[in-house]
């Protein structure tokens, strides 16, 4: 079955510097998702991506993060320069079609990258 | 008024109990539903999605009420494994490609 792959799984990291997470969607799919949790709180929003460019980001999404699409099959996020309550984990996920497209919007996520901020 | 809520529980049931759980959203221009399940540390599932007429998918029934902006769960003859924390996923206010996630509803199935 295929399936979204995230790296790394953990990473910690000193409070101001700056981190990357890395994803690889599913090879068909067209829309990219990142999503956070903070531990014992819900799964939030943070950015989607279509056709090489942002389509919607949420309040969370501030300047200190930033997505790409390097090539044809990574799908990044980068912290700038990260804070304490960025300490959650980092969801990707992917999906081949819209949302209103019954068995087209099944969106699938990876296992995470947890990211401990000290 | 949350875009998502649900009952956080815990719902602590006997095995082969029935046990159903129920969301509202605030957004009635919503056109996408589903039910996910994430396990303790893992990533969401998708479990099944909801459809207007409602649907069943083994032991699992959905049922939508665009009318009063509801979506219920029914989980039959529960098992141990079941025991997961049940998220309920609705398409956004502002982006019909963004899914709000609930804050989920935690299930305890026991011996």
């Amino acid at each position: 079955e295929p399936e979204v792959t995230q790296t790394p799984s953990h990473q910690v990291t000193q409070m101001g510097q700056e981190v990357i997470l890395r994803c690889v969607p599913i090879s068909n799919h067209l829309y990219f998702y990142w999503y956070r949790q903070i531990l014992g709180q819900k799964v939030e929003f943070l950015v989607s991506f279509y056709n090489n460019e942002i389509s919607e980001k949420s309040e969370i999404f501030d300047d200190q993060f930033s997505v790409e699409r390097p090539d044809g099959s990574n799908f990044t996020l980068k912290i700038r320069s990260t804070k304490l309550e960025d300490s959650a984990m980092y969801f990707c996920a992917s999906m081949w079609g819209q949302l209103s497209r019954p068995g087209a919007n099944v969106l699938t996520f990876g296992a995470g990258s947890r990211l401990t901020v000290l | 008024r949350k875009e998502v809520e649900q009952d956080p529980g815990p719902f602590n049931v006997p095995e082969g109990a029935t046990v159903a759980f129920n969301c509202t959203y605030s957004n009635s221009a919503s056109q996408s539903f589903f039910w996910y399940r994430q396990d303790c540390r893992k990533e969401p599932k998708l479990l099944m999605s909801v459809y207007s007429s409602g649907n069943e998918d083994g032991r699992f029934t959905a049922q939508l009420n665009r009318a009063s902006q509801y979506i219920s769960l029914l989980i039959r003859d529960s098992k141990l494994s079941d025991s997961a924390t049940y998220l309920c996923v609705v398409n956004g206010n502002t982006g019909f490609q963004k899914l709000v996630f609930g804050t989920g509803t935690r299930l305890l199935v026991s011996p």
